[in-house]
């Protein structure tokens, strides 16, 4: 079974310019989750949909972060204009249902570097 | 509100057997997960634990719950180097969405 498909894997762009990463949740998963994961905060968890709709973006850091997910198979994390400061790794996550009942499965990540 | 604590690194020999520690906070956690991140990838579930249960075993993995003391245990019996990676602790009420801990790094030398 295919898993949690995330792409890029690997992205480097000059602060300013806009940035978009994009997934693809397990088929029949209908919840998804956005996490950023650096050396000095660990994971953190930027939002959450369920059945599409955004339930919690209390983690999404600042007005230039903004997800969106159009249909139960694609979700993207966008970030504009970008800055150094927003380099990490940036994992998506899916799961059955999204009240921690069922564990998540997580993409490869996007390893986000901006000059 | 909820908090997960791990230690930050371990080391240990190959063929040693590795304990991870985790404390949590939240008295009302149904689900107890360990997760393990190899280099370069995401978050793999290993296991995970109920909370009406003590211990779990799977193959060489060992999961040990103390609800009183709200301390959870990973046990890796006959370390590998395979097993190098991050572990990561998570738990849930049920109600919310999963809270992870900031991972530990276990380390395996010859």
């Amino acid at each position: 079974d295919a898993g949690v498909i995330q792409s890029p894997r690997h992205e480097v762009t000059e602060m300013g310019q806009e940035v978009t990463l994009r997934c693809k949740p397990i088929s029949g998963h209908n919840s998804l989750f956005w996490y950023r994961q650096t050396m000095m905060r660990g994971l953190e968890l930027l939002i959450y949909f369920n059945n599409n709709v955004p339930i919690d973006d209390s983690g999404m850091p600042e007005d230039r972060f903004s997800a969106k997910m159009p249909n139960a198979s694609f979700s993207t994390l966008k970030i504009q204009p970008s800055e150094p400061r927003d380099s990490a790794v940036y994992f998506c996550a899916s799961s059955l249902a999204g009240d921690g009942n069922q564990p998540q499965h997580f993409g490869d990540g996007t390893r986000l570097s901006i000059l | 509100g909820e908090d997960v604590e791990q230690s930050l690194f371990l080391s240990v020999r190959e063929g040693d057997s590795s304990v991870i520690n985790c404390t949590y906070t939240d008295s009302s956690s149904t689900y107890l997960y360990w997760y393990k991140q190899e280099p370069g990838a995401g978050l793999q579930l290993l296991t995970y634990i109920f909370s009406n249960m003590d211990m779990k075993q799977d193959q060489r993995l060992t999961v040990l719950l103390n609800k009183k003391d709200k301390h959870l245990s990973l046990r890796i019996a006959d370390t590998q180097t395979g097993d190098s990676a991050i572990y990561f602790c998570a738990e849930s009420t049920g109600s919310y969405i999963p809270t992870f801990g900031r991972g530990t790094s276990l380390i395996v030398h010859p």
